[in-house]
C-alpha cells in the first residue's frame, strides 16, 4: 500500500509569490491534515480537510488556504511568502474513522525556503 | 483542552543502554495516545499507539510505551538502543470521542552514543 506522497519535496520562492503543494493520501484514507514544522515552533496544524470539507484549522492566517478533491487528494497554498514561512510542511492522513484511533500516517515533507 | 509535555528536550545515550523518553498529557476526556519518530530530513513515522485495553503498547524497532491513567502520563522505552534510534520523537494525543485535531508534544532528540 503506497503511503502519503507529497509534492515537490524541494522548492525555493522569492518573498512575495505564492506556493502551492500537494498531496496524496493513502488509498481510502478520506481526511487530510497538513501541519508546518519549524525548529522554534516546532509542529504546528494547519489544517484538516475529510471528504473536501474543512473540518478542523488551526490559528495561521488566512494567507495560508487548503483544498481537497472528490479523490481525496489536497493542495495547499501559500500566498504572499514571507521569510518566516521557511519550514517544511507536512502532510498527513487518515482513515477519518474515530473507532480506529483516527490515527494519521505522514508523507515526508516539502521542503519550502523563502528568500 | 489538551496539551502534551515532554519534559526532555535532548537525552544523550550510549549505545546498547537503555532508554526511557518521557510524555505527559492533560485532557479532561479520553484520549488516544501516539509516538511518532522523525529521522532527519523525514517525515514523521508511526511507533505505537494506545487506543485501549492492555496499558503496555509494544512498536516498531523494540520500541514500547505503558500508559498510566492516574499520572497521565505515556513513557516510551527501549532496552537497548542502537545508532540508528537517533532521531526527534514526538508524543501526540487526540480525543477519543471528537474530530479534532492531534495535539503533538515538543519533542525529544535523542542521541545514541557510540
Amino acid at each position: 500500500k503506497a503511503g502519503v506522497t507529497q509534492t515537490p519535496r524541494y522548492l525555493i520562492k522569492t518573498r512575495g509569490q505564492q506556493v502551492t503543494l500537494s498531496c496524496s493520501p493513502i488509498s481510502g484514507h478520506r481526511s487530510v491534515s497538513w501541519y508546518q514544522q519549524t525548529p522554534g515552533q516546532g509542529l504546528q496544524f494547519l489544517f484538516e480537510y475529510f471528504s473536501e470539507t474543512q473540518r478542523n484549522k488551526g490559528n495561521f492566517p488566512g494567507r495560508f488556504s487548503g483544498r481537497q478533491f472528490s479523490n481525496s487528494r489536497s493542495e495547499m497554498n501559500v500566498s504572499t511568502l514571507e521569510l518566516g514561512d521557511s519550514a517544511l510542511y507536512l502532510c498527513a492522513s487518515s482513515s477519518g474513522d474515530l473507532s480506529s484511533g483516527n490515527t494519521i500516517y505522514f508523507g515526508e515533507g516539502s521542503w519550502l525556503t523563502v528568500v | 483542552a489538551q496539551s502534551v509535555t515532554q519534559l526532555d528536550s535532548q537525552v544523550p545515550v550510549f549505545e546498547e543502554a537503555p532508554v526511557e523518553l518521557r510524555c505527559n498529557y492533560s485532557s479532561s476526556v479520553s484520549v488516544y495516545l501516539f509516538w511518532y519518530v522523525q529521522y532527519p530530513n523525514q517525515g514523521l513515522q508511526l511507533l505505537l499507539k494506545y487506543l485501549s485495553g492492555s496499558t503496555l503498547v509494544k512498536g516498531i524497532n523494540g520500541f514500547e510505551a505503558e500508559f498510566n491513567k492516574s499520572q497521565t502520563s505515556f513513557h516510551l522505552r527501549k532496552p537497548s538502543v542502537h545508532i540508528s534510534d537517533t532521531a526527534e520523537y514526538f508524543c501526540a494525543v487526540r480525543r477519543k470521542t471528537s474530530y479534532d485535531k492531534v495535539i503533538f508534544g515538543p519533542g525529544t532528540s535523542l542521541s545514541v552514543i557510540p
